[in-house]
């Protein structure tokens, strides 16, 4: 079953203002990954936080990592239409039995 | 060209016929995966192989098997395939830099496959 947990599920903004998407887990992690899915295609990795790193930034993209809360987010500044698409996390379970557990994703839709 | 490539991208098929799905990468990669996607549950992890002698169960790998036939080519088979089979099928890649399950993913486009 999937451990990962995203919030919110869906999400509809206008283009121009920032998206912020929730991902919550539940056991030590090595590290956690954010991915985009464009209806319909393939995964895309967006960007990798490590569990010793708080924040990290990408373009447009800040992703925050809160450890002693097990959560992540990411935000998108200035969005665009061209974002719309759904964003998984992924984290990267720590220890013996390692594992990469994924969310359901946040639906993103960006409003011209 | 794609780095990860799946044949076929759509697939309609009957119950009980054998399906192969099959993924090839330029990548260079040694670490190859098999995903399905299905609504209201993610993706879920079928089989992953770390080099060409290694091929190892996921979460949901019962109806399934696979093949690593060199270190660029991952098939997927589905020897008797059944409705709840349908479903978004996707190999992705990783290096073998870092522990397993902790490094970049790349994904191919999918293999839709459909059993009636």
């Amino acid at each position: 079953s999937q451990q990962g947990e995203e919030d919110p599920q869906a999400l509809s903004i206008q283009e121009g203002e920032n998206a912020t998407m929730n991902c919550s887990y539940k056991t030590s992690i090595n590290n956690l990954q954010w991915y985009r899915q464009n209806s319909g295609r393939g995964l895309v990795h967006l960007i990798l936080i490590r569990s010793n790193e708080r924040e990290k930034h990408s373009g447009r993209l800040r992703v925050t990592l809160d450890t002693s809360k097990k959560s992540s987010s990411l935000l998108i500044t200035a969005s665009r239409a061209a974002d719309t698409a759904s964003y998984f996390c992924a984290s990267a379970r720590a220890g013996n039995n390692r594992k990469l557990i994924w969310g359901l994703g946040t639906s993103l839709a960006v409003n011209p | 060209d794609a780095d990860v490539t799946q044949t076929p991208r759509n697939r309609i098929t009957k119950t009980g016929k054998r399906i192969m799905l099959e993924c090839s990468q330029t990548k260079g990669h040694d670490r190859m995966y098999w995903y399905r996607q299905d609504p209201g549950l993610g993706l879920r992890l079928i089989y992953y192989s770390f080099d060409v002698k290694d091929i190892n169960k996921g979460e949901i790998s019962d109806g399934y098997s696979v093949s690593r036939q060199a270190q660029a080519k991952f098939s997927l088979s589905l020897e008797s395939a059944i409705p709840n089979q349908t479903a978004l099928y996707f190999c992705a890649t990783s290096d073998s830099v870092g522990r397993a399950f902790t490094g970049e993913l790349f994904f191919g486009e999918g293999s839709r496959l459909t059993v009636l």
